[in-house]
């Protein structure tokens, strides 16, 4: 298993322009959710979705938008982007939230900077 | 909503030491409790978690406790190496649903 991908690593952005960050998981997990973390801070859930079709606003949603298809996918996509929005992007996936199986697995993570 | 503070947020030790990070949170409903480790570039990983029907759980070097009544929970590294070296955050989950509020993190450093 790959386990969590995401796509691109890096990417520069100028104000106003748009962006999709690409998330995919291969461990069949119907929990996934972004999550942006700023320099010397803590992870602050975007978005998340409890399956196919179903999505829910965590606690910073603000200029975010999000779709879930598939299973698999969960992409992220910025609209006008904002110098705000300059972070590190995380991806995680889990099972669901029963015990043994609510463990978050992270992607490698996508550095956005706006400017 | 849940909040969780974390301490301290930088932490340096000699190899062979050990190293405690400590976390607080609000919500008492609070019942899952993981700790991940991120190194440089990389997203976290899970090392340990614990949940509220537990006091303690020990993985090797690696030990978390966990005080409801004072809401707060620690992670304990003994015998630390330099490979111990990262980012380490605490995170709490509250009833609805899986969503984890994440502490702002401690940089541990392990000076060999």
């Amino acid at each position: 298993n790959a386990g969590v991908t995401q796509t691109p690593k890096f990417r520069i952005l100028k104000i106003g322009q748009s962006m999709t960050l690409q998330c995919a998981q291969d461990m069949n997990h119907n929990y996934m959710y972004w999550y942006r973390q700023d320099p010397g801070m803590g992870l602050k859930l975007i978005y998340y979705s409890v399956g196919a079709g179903i999505t829910d606003k965590g606690e910073v949603p603000n200029g975010y938008n999000v779709s879930r298809s598939t299973t698999e996918d969960f992409p992220l996509r910025l609209e006008l982007a904002a110098p705000s929005q300059t972070s590190v992007y995380f991806c995680a996936s889990s099972k669901d939230r029963r015990t043994s199986t609510d463990t978050q697995y992270f992607g490698p993570g996508t550095r956005l900077t706006v400017l | 909503g849940e909040n969780v503070e974390q301490h301290p947020s930088t932490l340096s030790v000699q190899e062979g030491d050990s190293a405690v990070i400590k976390c607080t949170y609000s919500d008492s409903a609070s019942n899952y409790f993981p700790w991940y480790k991120q190194e440089l570039g990389k997203g976290p990983q899970l090392i340990i978690d614990i949940r509220s029907n537990v006091g303690e759980k020990k993985d090797q070097r690696i030990a978390v406790t966990l005080n409801k009544t004072a809401k707060h929970f620690s992670l304990h590294i003994t015998e630390t190496q330099p490979e111990d070296s990262a980012v380490y955050f605490c995170a709490a989950r509250g009833i609805a649903g899986n969503m984890l509020t994440f502490g702002g993190g401690t940089r541990l450093m392990v000076k060999p």
